[in-house]
């Protein structure tokens, strides 16, 4: 069945330091791939997405590549700052069996706490 | 402003008894999803519904029931067959054309 696997933290990097948190996933056929944000005692919020192999989200200096050969969604930035410390989750989203193809109905990897210091 | 509302932020119950938490969307979406978070965890589908007055089983649907009755509204009861309750609770919804789900700020449920 799908599934997504995403690097464990915590991670813990200091301002301005390059990150990356990995994020694999199994599943038939190409689902869309998502990246969401989740700050302390709140909801999630979107951060980016791709809907087919190689393309690339991207929003607030992070991005990620689908990449179908290594069914791969790794997240990056270039340069981290303190306001960046959140819960990071990767998802894909599986198709309905009624109704097609869902932007909500989705299978969410485990997250990955990042902490940066200043 | 459009979003999602999910009330109450905290909710304590005794065990045994049934609670019913809120969901209002104001953005217009079809479709609308309840998800279960625990410590550690990633988020798993409760239920979800495509369309007013139909909705399917998610992943664990045991023990938790919903209604759908308008379109703005996706309240989710959780019974007391629910063996393991206390858990945060994020309801979302989207629309069929893409842009991801909107999630709300989430309900910390305590059965105790």
């Amino acid at each position: 069945g799908n599934s997504v696997t995403q690097m464990e933290g915590p991670v813990t990097l200091s301002e301005e330091a390059f990150l990356t948190i990995n994020c694999t996933y199994t599943a038939t056929g190409y689902p869309s791939l998502f990246w969401y944000v989740q700050y302390p005692g709140e909801g999630l919020q979107l951060l980016l997405k791709a809907t087919k192999a190689d393309d690339k989200g991207s929003n607030k200096g992070f991005e990620a590549t689908y990449r179908k050969e290594t069914t791969s969604f790794h997240l990056e930035k270039g340069s981290v700052q303190v306001s960046d410390s959140a819960v990071y989750f990767c998802a894909l989203g599986r198709v309905s069996r009624n109704y097609g193809g869902s932007q909500g109905n989705l299978i969410f990897g485990k997250g990955t706490k990042l902490s940066v210091k200043p | 402003d459009g979003g999602i509302t999910q009330s109450p932020k905290y909710l304590f119950r005794k065990e045994g008894q049934n609670v019913t938490l809120s969901c209002e969307q104001n953005l217009n979406h079809d479709a609308m999803y309840w998800y279960r978070q625990d410590p550690g965890q990633g988020l798993r589908l409760i239920y979800y519904s495509q369309i007013v007055n139909d909705f399917q089983k998610g992943d664990i649907a045991e023990g938790y029931s919903v209604s759908r009755e308008k379109k703005e509204s996706f309240p989710l009861t959780v019974t007391s067959a629910q063996k393991n309750p206390t858990a945060f609770y994020l309801c979302a919804s989207s629309h069929g054309a893409g842009g991801g789900a909107f999630f709300g700020q989430g309900t910390r449920l305590t059965v105790v």
